[in-house]
């Protein structure tokens, strides 16, 4: 079936790094994505990670897969005020093109 | 390049009336995709469109909730006879032909449906 898991709420402080956690179960999943969403704006997609690449970075961002455990991360290094906002993981699998999307992670920056 | 635009932002409407909510691609866009979004929730997919063809409407409600994308104009989800459970936030995706790099899709910034 499709599930994507995620943690519902991270909080840090500003300048520290964030780690957002997700967890899939459909292994045909070849895109994974993840999304940023403010309060009561729409999604923007921040990166995505094709399923044959272990790590990706960009900029402020790391996102590991780890395929075998069906396992994505998302770090944030130096994370801002600005950086506070839902998160949200989501894959594509094989042969369709809509996303299955986790609950989101809220995340929280305090100074 | 204005992204992908839908109308109205927020909609109020009585239990038992139609809400119909628009989307316009982005430019050089031609697959829309529609999904749901309850509060304190991610969003569900709901369809996906091409221009003038539905491919993939697994995920709409069997009654009350139609989709089109006409060959001129913006997509139009449509739900009839509103209910309160209806009340949600109504998200719009745009693909580009093919699926681009990464078969990315690019959100709008919702329709907030409240049904009183």
């Amino acid at each position: 079936g499709e599930d994507v898991e995620q943690s519902l709420f991270l909080s840090v402080r500003e300048g520290d790094s964030s780690v957002i956690n997700c967890t899939y179960t459909d292994s045909s999943s070849t895109y994974l994505y993840w999304y940023k969403q403010e309060p009561g704006a729409g999604l923007q997609l921040l990166t995505y990670i094709f399923s044959n690449m272990d790590m990706k970075q960009d900029q402020r961002l790391t996102v590991l897969l780890n395929k075998k455990d069906k396992h994505l991360s998302l770090r944030i290094a130096d994370t801002q005020t600005g950086d506070s906002a839902i998160y949200f993981c989501a894959e594509k699998n094989g042969g369709y093109n809509k996303l299955i999307f986790g609950a989101g992670t809220r995340l929280a920056v305090h100074p | 390049n204005a992204g992908v635009m839908q109308n109205p932002r927020h909609l109020v409407r009585r239990r038992g009336q139609e809400a119909r909510l628009r989307c316009s691609p982005m430019k050089g866009h031609s697959h829309v995709y529609w999904y749901r979004q309850l509060p304190e929730e991610g969003l569900k997919f709901m369809v996906y469109l091409q221009k003038e063809n539905i491919i993939d409407e697994s995920g709409m409600p069997k009654e009350r909730f139609s989709a089109e994308f006409p060959k001129e104009g913006p997509s139009i989800l449509r739900i009839q006879q509103v209910v309160r459970g209806d009340s949600a936030a109504y998200f719009c995706a745009s693909s580009p032909p093919g699926g681009g790099e990464s078969y990315e899709q690019y959100f709008g910034p919702g329709t907030r449906l409240t049904v009183t």
